[in-house]
């Protein structure tokens, strides 16, 4: 069964400063995909950005990118330039390529500090 | 209007009563999933379904039941709720075609605490 372990329950991080949130998996799979879904207070599960693990171009959106390392089964997410909407838990998430079942991780809690 | 919507959006209720969570989409995907959320273990899945016909159970399928009566809808139900299934409920959808790469939409959450 797939596994996805985020070993920091909690991180904070100063205004305009950047941050690297920690993702591991565990698969047997060689097609998959791995999401970072933002949850802010509002509660609302919010897809901030997706990697497929055939390609080994490192998915960007804006200040947000991924460090996909897929030997080492790991998918860090940094946030360049934090800002305070950028406060909430984060989840990162799993999914074999021919499968629809969302594997996630425990969570992220997110504070930015001004 | 939200693609996915979900009612209640909270409630409380007390032990051994039943409940329905109901959800709806606008999206006309035809997947659709319900997970609760848990301080420390993130999302879990609890049922799933590809299709009117198809239903599936998750990680998480002991006291609940769902249906899908329609392919917009899909409720859950906790026929005798219990206070360890306090928790936040989604539901979410994603469509099977091939350029969908499957990416589930969720709804608002529903916060369910059992007394």
């Amino acid at each position: 069964a797939q596994t996805v372990t985020q070993s920091q329950p909690e991180m904070s991080v100063q205004e305009a400063e950047t941050v690297t949130l920690s993702c591991t998996y565990d698969t047997s799979e060689s097609d998959y995909y791995l999401f970072w879904y933002k949850q802010p207070p509002s509660r609302q599960m919010i897809l901030v950005i997706r990697q497929e693990a055939y390609k080994q171009q490192n998915a960007t959106e804006n200040r947000f990118s991924v460090n996909f390392q897929k030997a080492a089964k790991s998918f860090s997410l940094k946030i360049s330039d934090s800002q305070l909407g950028d406060a909430a838990m984060y989840f990162c998430a799993y999914r074999r390529a021919s499968g629809s079942r969302l594997t996630f991780g425990e969570g992220t809690q997110l504070t930015v500090n001004p | 209007d939200a693609d996915v919507t979900q009612t209640p959006r909270n409630r409380i209720t007390k032990t051994g009563k039943r409940i329905m969570l109901e959800c709806s989409q606008t999206k006309g995907h035809d997947r659709m999933y319900w997970y609760r959320q848990d301080p420390g273990l993130g999302l879990r899945l609890i049922y799933y379904s590809f299709d009117v016909k198809d239903i599936n159970k998750g990680e998480i399928s002991d006291g609940y039941s769902v249906s899908r009566q329609a392919q917009a809808k899909f409720s859950l139900s906790l026929e005798s709720a219990i206070p360890n299934q306090t928790a936040l409920y989604f539901c979410a959808t994603s469509d099977s075609g091939p350029r969908s790469h499957n990416e589930q939409f969720f709804g608002p959450g529903t916060r369910l605490t059992v007394l």
